[in-house]
């Protein structure tokens, strides 16, 4: 059964980092591309970053492209998201989600729980 | 970057009611459409993708059509475990666009 995990989420001060996990089972990781999509609280899904299964090729929303950094261990069957910058808005729950294929496509067939990041001061 | 403009907002239906939700796109989106379920406290489940393809292991009186820029989500006979929030999402480039949702309750 294919599960992802994520963690990481916190309490992280305006202009702060965080850096939130996201662990894979059940499936040949390297052979998907991934994506962290977030949701504000009592809001609608948005887009934030892709990345290919090698690793090779990366995409961000205007909304954070300078501050987020996505990347992925293979060894590790994990993927990450580097939250630098933070401001109140980045406020959300961050999921991960998996692609079919290994380039970054947009159809998510399965998704995690999320993690939720907090930017207060 | 594409809008998607979902409606309605929200919905009461009672059980064994056809629903229906519209998904307009802002530009042609060449049928690169998905249609989400969302329930409290989880991570969206895909259950329509390329417009009115029904992912594997989707009941079947979840449906979609609809192409270019103007779909629907369709549930032909209303189910209680059906209670949930749904999104549609295009995906022809980046950055990918969801819809606002649309909640679903029953009467």
């Amino acid at each position: 059964e294919v599960q992802l995990l994520e963690s990481g989420g916190g309490l992280g001060q305006p202009g702060g980092s965080l850096r939130l996990s996201c662990a894979a089972s059940g499936v040949t990781f390297s052979s998907y591309a991934m994506s962290w999509v977030r949701q504000a609280p009592g809001k609608g899904l948005e887009w934030v970053s892709a990345i290919s299964g090698n690793g090779g090729t990366t995409y961000y929303a205007d909304s954070v492209k300078g501050r987020f950094t996505i990347s992925r261990d293979n060894s590790k069957n994990t993927l990450y998201l580097q939250l630098n910058g933070l401001r109140a808005e980045d406020t959300a729950i961050y999921f991960c989600a998996k692609d079919p294929i290994a380039v970054a496509y947009g159809a998510f067939d399965m998704w995690g729980q999320g993690t939720m990041v907090t930017v207060s001061s | 970057d594409i809008q998607m403009t979902q409606s309605p907002s929200s919905l009461s239906a009672s059980v064994g009611d056809r629903i229906t939700i519209t998904c307009q796109a802002s530009h042609n989106i060449n049928n690169y459409l998905n249609w989400y379920q969302q329930k409290p406290g989880k991570g969206p489940k895909l259950l329509i993708y390329e417009a009115s393809n029904l992912e594997t292991g989707v009941p079947s009186r979840f449906s979609g059509r609809g192409s270019g820029t103007d779909f629907t989500f369709t549930i032909s006979s209303l189910q209680p475990e059906d209670v949930a929030t749904y999104y549609c999402q295009h995906y022809d480039h980046l950055p990918y666009t969801f819809g606002q949702g649309s909640k679903l309750e029953i009467k």
